[in-house]
């Protein structure tokens, strides 16, 4: 799987939107990008994940370039339960392992 | 959506005894279920990947006589820490996927924190 880099951490106010960079510059054509993040002590959660064109959900906004060599995840209104470490994945779709990198450690604050 | 149960939540054990933790897929057949680790402050590593009815597969520098993994079906995965010593304390996370599911990446269930005293 191509490597990831993102920055180690992130400030945000509550409710503003939340913008955390990715670099993927090794990324394959058939791999896909992938966002997690983990709340402290629980679980990693599934955000969004995308190939090369923008996606949306209920959760976030994801932003490939156009040469796929970098990404931004948004959320649109931060909020207290925001915080966390966020990770960036790339990643073949189908049966393949997801490997974690450091993420990005956003701190969301009133 | 797919949902992963993990038990225990915390647990304590003393030196040298063993411990099993329980990863369940409650709403959906987990075609493979992983292992992973976490030090605190640092990242996930993965420790092994089951597939329903076959061996593991270890990752490289985990002991799979230390670590026992069994995935009897396609709901159940354990783990189990043998002979568990203070260096084997870290939180312990399972995860799960099914076929259909693979493209959307695994759900992971809420993890474990091991103790060894």
């Amino acid at each position: 799987d191509a490597k990831t880099t993102q920055p180690p951490s992130m400030d945000c106010a509550e409710g503003r939107a939340a913008n955390l960079p990715c670099n993927h510059s090794t990324i394959s054509g058939n791999e896909y990008v992938y966002w997690y993040r983990q709340i402290h002590s629980q679980g990693p959660q599934y955000i969004i994940h995308g190939l090369k064109n923008n996606e949306t959900n209920e959760m976030a906004s994801l932003i490939i370039t156009e040469d796929r060599k970098s990404s931004t995840l948004i959320l649109p209104h931060a909020t207290l339960r925001d915080t966390a470490v966020y990770y960036c994945i790339v990643r073949a779709t189908g049966y393949s392992t997801l490997t974690f990198g450091k993420g990005t450690m956003l701190l969301v604050s009133p | 959506g797919a949902v992963v149960s993990q038990h225990p939540s915390r647990v304590i054990c003393k030196s040298g005894t063993s411990v099993k933790i329980e990863c369940r897929s409650l709403d959906f057949q987990a075609t493979t279920m992983f292992w992973y680790r976490q030090f605190p402050k640092q990242s996930l590593m993965l420790m092994a990947t089951s597939n329903e009815g076959s061996k593991a597969t270890y990752e490289q520098g985990v002991e799979k006589d230390k670590f026992l993994i069994n995935h009897a079906s396609l709901t159940l995965s354990t783990l189990t820490v043998t002979s568990a010593h203070p260096e084997d304390s870290s939180f312990y996370i399972c995860s799960a996927g099914a076929e259909t599911q693979w493209d959307y990446g695994y759900t992971f269930g809420s993890g474990t924190r091991l103790t060894v005293v």
